[in-house]
């Protein structure tokens, strides 16, 4: 069964420090989401990503994050510099159409802790 | 804007008794409204979805939610908890935008945990 595959599971570092996130969806699937879940919450989207344009970053804090999906398919969430209260889950999702009755299959997310 | 509450935090129940996660929303026009389930170290699966066809909707697992217009809840119910159902569950509704780009918000979530 196809799966959004996300890397790596786990991530410590130092705040200010730089850090990526990579993830690859469900091949055919042209739209990609970066969630960010904070331990006891919900997750909430940072960016939405219809085949290589973004169509939703007014959650993404951009002094210090970017996305990208250069060739529409796999992603990178960048965070530079990293500060303590980015610790949190990095879930990536994808949708085969930006259609609300298609599901939205969720990768198992990098674990960011920031020291 | 679209939101949900959901109603408890955490739920305890014994194996073999009904599970029952509260769930509200706040929407300005007729919701797509889902429930996910979060296992430790899991991503999130989709256990059902309404989107305006039978207001009864059937999940996985035998899982059920109900959406009731009047009442503006769509609670998750399964008649006999078993052990691998304990997990971090959470209901979310789906933002329609322009161009057809929605987007899920989801509430806090609801731990459920099982004991024998």
């Amino acid at each position: 069964e196809a799966e959004v595959a996300q890397s790596p599971r786990y991530k410590i570092t130092e705040k200010s420090q730089a850090v990526a996130f990579w993830c690859d969806p469900i091949s055919g699937h042209a739209t990609l989401y970066w969630y960010r879940q904070i331990l006891g919450q919900g997750p909430e989207l940072l960016v939405q990503f219809q085949d290589e344009s973004v169509v939703d970053d007014s959650q993404l804090p951009k002094d210090r994050f970017s996305a990208e999906r250069l060739k529409g398919v796999d992603s990178t969430l960048k965070i530079q510099p990293a500060e303590l209260g980015d610790s949190a889950m990095y879930l990536c999702a994808s949708r085969l159409g930006a259609d609300s009755y298609n599901e939205q299959f969720f990768g198992p997310g990098t674990r960011l802790t920031v020291l | 804007a679209q939101s949900v509450t959901q109603l408890d935090s955490h739920v305890s129940v014994s194996e073999g008794t009904p599970v029952l996660l509260r769930c509200n929303y706040s929407s300005s026009y007729s919701p797509s409204l889902f429930w996910y389930v979060q296992h430790p170290n899991k991503g999130l699966q989709l256990l059902l979805k309404y989107t305006s066809a039978a207001t009864l909707v059937k999940g996985i697992n035998g899982f059920e939610a109900e959406f009731k217009k009047s009442e503006t809840s769509f609670h998750l119910t399964k008649p006999s908890a078993h052990m691998s159902d304990a997990a971090e569950y959470f209901c979310v509704v789906s933002d329609r935008r322009s161009g057809g780009y929605n987007k899920l918000i989801f509430g806090a979530g609801t731990r459920l945990a099982v004991h024998p």
